[in-house]
């Protein structure tokens, strides 16, 4: 168990339809970043926040949107959904100071739009 | 654009034999490189690491080892054991002051067999 908690862990919804995929980082970690893992793909790095403000993006599309909240849970919000969305969705932490090696991954929300 | 490429989808190894898992980029600016191992319905865990002033780091049973004229690095692992049967994602980084963000590779699903 990394401490990295992913609700819900599977969501199957429709085309246009709009959800919200939940974190709660580790006990004390600042970083939140979300990672998409479509088919036959690697990890696709969406989008970091660190205690709740913004810190790097990568191929997120419009269409998506996270935030990180006072009690630094994070929140990723996919809109106007698309068959190609779906994939497994992964939100990691990381201790504040520490690098890319000290990511821990939660489980994982498998998106399925029908 | 694929800068961190494994070219072997899967991968099969005799339980006690030497399992070998590549990794090639393309980012000369990438100066850390990292494993991750993956199980069915888990997230990613960090497995070793290496930076670029390096060309080998050991762990146990795992050894990475890094080759920056080529671009490529490997994963070793012995001797191979059925607990080691995952998919092993390779990742990238560069140092960015903090927006420090993990390019992976697409993964190769190692397969021991007792």
């Amino acid at each position: 168990d990394s401490g990295v908690t992913q609700t819900p862990k599977h969501l199957i919804t429709a085309t246009g339809q709009r959800v919200t995929l939940r974190c709660s980082p580790r006990s004390g970690d600042l970083s939140v970043y979300w990672y998409q893992q479509s088919l036959d793909q690697g990890l696709q790095f969406l989008i970091q926040y660190y205690n709740g403000e913004e810190r790097a993006k990568g191929n997120i599309l419009e269409r998506f949107s996270a935030q990180q909240f006072p009690d630094l849970h994070s929140e990723l919000n996919l809109s106007s959904l698309e068959l190609g969305d779906s994939a497994l969705y992964f939100c990691a932490s990381s201790p504040p100071g520490q690098g890319n090696e000290k990511l821990f991954f939660g489980s994982g929300t498998q998106l399925s739009v029908l | 654009d694929q800068q961190v490429k494994q070219n072997s989808p899967s991968l099969s190894v005799q339980e006690g034999r030497i399992s070998i898992l590549n990794c090639d980029y393309t980012n000369s600016m990438f100066d850390y490189f990292l494993w991750y191992k993956k199980y069915p319905a888990e997230g990613p865990t960090f497995l070793i690491s290496i930076s670029s002033i390096k060309d080998k780091n050991e762990d146990g049973r795992f050894t990475v080892f890094l080759n920056k004229s080529a671009k490529h690095l490997s994963l070793h692992i012995v001797p191979s054991q059925p607990g080691d049967s995952a998919v092993y994602f390779c990742a990238a980084s560069f140092t960015n002051f903090g927006n420090e963000k993990l390019t992976f590779g697409t993964g190769t699903r190692l397969t021991i067999i007792p």
